[in-house]
């Protein structure tokens, strides 16, 4: 059973409707959950963590955690082509000292 | 965000010659580094976690003596790719982690900008 797993895609929505990520992860003791955005051909940039379960607003992001389901999503309003990359969970054991990440989904937001 | 700075980002090298790539953490000290590489259209593979002061930690599969690390300062780790094949052409991406809770960071990873090894 893989550490993280997300669904591989392509996610495709048109420009403006809302993006939903998933992902879920097999250990319990997992400590803090991250996304993060992967253009083509780049290094992955954060997004944004997530600690506590329940949501978090960032902007046109929500990251959402459920422990007990050992579910972690992403959601994009109003989303625009130049969201379109491949996003990555990653989640962090061991007091921070690994991180797994799922092998990410790829959305395409059309124009 | 706290900036990490990979480099090379590009390089090109024959086969059976060494590549080093440096990473640093520009903007805060990072007493833990971690090493990936990254192969087209899959996900981030964990190579190594790089302790400053001490050995590296390798994942199973990856070769200690073909990838060399060193992390000998709060800013600086290093791998080393020795004596490179074809098959090690990759992207190789490091990144650093920002202390922890309470400790004036939240732990958040912080990646380079990836150095892309291509070997003849």
């Amino acid at each position: 059973q893989k550490e993280v797993e997300q669904n591989s895609g392509p996610l495709s929505v048109p420009e403006g409707a809302i993006a939903s990520l998933n992902c879920t992860y097999s250990d319990r003791g997992s400590q803090s959950f991250f996304w993060y955005r992967q253009y083509s051909g780049k290094s992955p940039e954060l997004i944004m963590f997530i600690y506590s379960n329940g949501d978090k607003e960032d902007g046109r992001f929500t990251a959402q955690l459920n422990k007990a389901s050992q579910y972690v999503s992403l959601l994009i309003r109003d989303s625009q082509p130049s969201d379109s990359a491949t996003y990555l969970c990653a989640v962090a054991r061991y007091n921070f000292n690994k991180f797994y990440f799922g092998s990410g989904t790829k959305l395409n937001v059309k124009p | 965000g706290a900036v990490v700075s990979q480099h090379p980002s590009w390089v090109i090298c024959k086969s059976g010659t060494s590549v080093k790539i440096e990473c640093r953490s520009l903007d805060f000290q990072a007493t833990t580094m971690f090493w990936y590489r990254q192969f087209p259209k899959q996900s981030l593979m964990l190579m190594a976690t790089s302790n400053e002061g001490s050995k590296a930690t390798y994942e199973q599969g990856v070769e200690k003596d073909k990838f060399l690390i060193n992390h000998a300062s709060l800013t600086l780790s290093t791998l080393t790719v020795t004596s490179a094949h074809p098959e090690d052409s990759s992207f190789y991406i490091c990144s650093a982690r920002q202390g922890l809770a309470g400790a004036g960071g939240t732990g958040e990873l912080f990646f380079g900008e990836g150095s892309r090894l291509t070997v003849l």
